[in-house]
């Protein structure tokens, strides 16, 4: 059983579109993180959001993380060919845990 | 600076044979993940380490896989005997030890079991 569900599992677009991805869970998480993988590569962090109701900007990609720290959403504005990969969200319960709890995935394809 | 180094790259072997996944993590780094990646069933946690110590070993699926951290630079994943289900994109990711740092991975190793 999936503790993180994302969806849309997959998604194609055309450049300079909108989107939104989610990630929902039953379970409070005490921070989140989001990564990007691309083919071949391992994923790469890009960014933690740990307060509930937190809202962070990186460029065109807004994160949102849920007021009751169990879910979350990356919206991403006028996409580029460039932000075509995985998408995965990543979950920490806290305490003296270190282990992640990763998503499905969301694959983003962005048509030029 | 250098990042995670796994290797091989790719491995592709005949069933019933043993397979050694090597990972060097990050210089510093306090805790090191192995992961294993399917399309069916994503990234899935195999076990992690902290200063080289097992911590959590519950997602190891049975006796046939082990990980060894014989020191702070060098971990060791085996499958012994190997199956074709176990072919997968084995991640190797190190973060420090404080709360929320991101982990970092390695481009991982392409297994093939045949």
């Amino acid at each position: 059983t999936q503790l993180l569900e994302q969806s849309p599992q997959f998604l194609s677009i055309q450049e300079g579109e909108n989107l939104t991805v989610y990630c929902n869970s039953s379970s409070v998480f005490s921070s989140l993180q989001w990564y990007r993988q691309e083919p071949g590569e391992g994923p790469v962090l890009l960014v933690t959001v740990v307060t509930g109701g937190e809202v962070k900007k990186l460029k065109r990609l807004t994160f949102q993380f849920g007021d009751a720290r169990k879910d979350s959403s990356l919206h991403i504005t006028a996409a580029q060919p460039g932000d075509t990969g995985l998408y995965l969200c990543a979950g920490n319960i806290g305490g003296s845990a270190r282990q992640l709890t990763f998503g499905s995935g969301t694959q983003l394809t962005v048509l030029p | 600076d250098a990042g995670v180094i796994q290797s091989p790259r790719h491995e592709v072997t005949e069933m019933g044979q043993e397979v050694t996944l090597r990972c060097k993590p990050i210089s510093g780094h306090d805790y090191l993940f192995w992961y294993r990646q399917t399309m069916m069933r994503g990234l899935e946690l195999l076990i992690y380490f902290n200063n080289n110590v097992p911590i959590d070993d519950s997602g190891m699926p049975e006796d046939r896989f082990s990980a060894k951290m014989p020191n702070a630079s060098f971990s060791t994943l085996k499958i012994q005997p190997s199956e074709p289900r176990d072919s997968a994109v084995y991640f190797c990711a190190s973060s420090l030890r404080f709360f929320n740092q991101p982990q970092h991975f390695g481009d991982g190793t392409r297994l093939s079991i045949l």
